[in-house]
């Protein structure tokens, strides 16, 4: 039972143009969405995330969105470069104090020169 | 800092023996988390622990074991190896409900 889920296994996009990379999940007792990074052979790196409270979080060229009613985030990326070609992950946070991510399983976005 | 180290890098093991999975954080993390991925799936929680004498198990606990006698090291044991351990485990760590830092990552293949 996959409690997030990435329908989306891949994602090609132009450079300069915008990357909207999705999530939906299914459980309602999630305090936090993350989104990671990862590169080959390399560990998955923190990129933004959002609370359970808000509705959109921005840092520089990236922007969570996230739709309560839905259950439904998504990471855009404008404009997009090359250097962001790589497998991004959507995670949730439990409400427990043991601070647990339940990770979805991918998208791997390549971004064209 | 040198963050989360994680070793060895890759390994190859044979079908029933064991071995341990370093990991050591220099940031004084309280929580640490293993997690394994397999090819084409998100990462899941094997152990996690939330101070040094506590740990428990996570979404696949089995085949596995841990401990952690000091802030710093969190081992992964595997005892018995099989075939359906062959991943890549990576080793998290974290302020309490602050970001998780991951390490590289250790891949297993169990032939």
């Amino acid at each position: 039972d996959q409690q997030v889920k990435q329908n989306s296994p891949s994602l090609s996009v132009q450079e300069g143009r915008i990357s909207i990379l999705n999530c939906d999940y299914t459980n309602s007792m999630f305090d936090y969405f993350l989104w990671y990074k990862k590169y080959p052979a390399e560990g998955p790196t923190f990129l933004i995330s959002i609370s359970s409270i808000k509705d959109k979080n921005e840092d520089g060229r990236f922007t969570v969105f996230l739709n309560k009613s839905a259950k439904h985030l998504s990471l855009h990326i404008v404009p997009s470069q090359p250097g962001d070609s790589a497998v991004y992950f959507c995670a949730a946070r439990g409400m427990d104090s043991s601070y647990k991510l339940i990770f979805g399983s991918g998208t791997r976005l390549l971004v064209r020169p | 800092n040198a963050g989360v180290t994680q070793t060895p890098k890759f390994r190859i093991l044979k079908i029933g023996q064991s071995m341990t999975l370093q990991c050591t954080q220099d940031m004084n993390h309280n929580y640490m988390y293993w997690y394994r991925q397999d090819p084409g799936m998100g990462l899941k929680l094997i152990y996690y622990s939330v101070g040094a004498g506590i740990t428990d198990k996570g979404e696949v606990p089995n085949g596995y074991n841990v401990s952690r006698s000091t802030t710093e090291d969190f081992p992964l044991r595997l005892e018995l190896a099989a075939p359906s351990q062959t991943s890549v485990y990576f080793c998290a760590s974290s302020y309490g409900g602050e970001t998780q830092y991951f390490g590289p990552g250790t891949r297993l293949l169990v032939l």
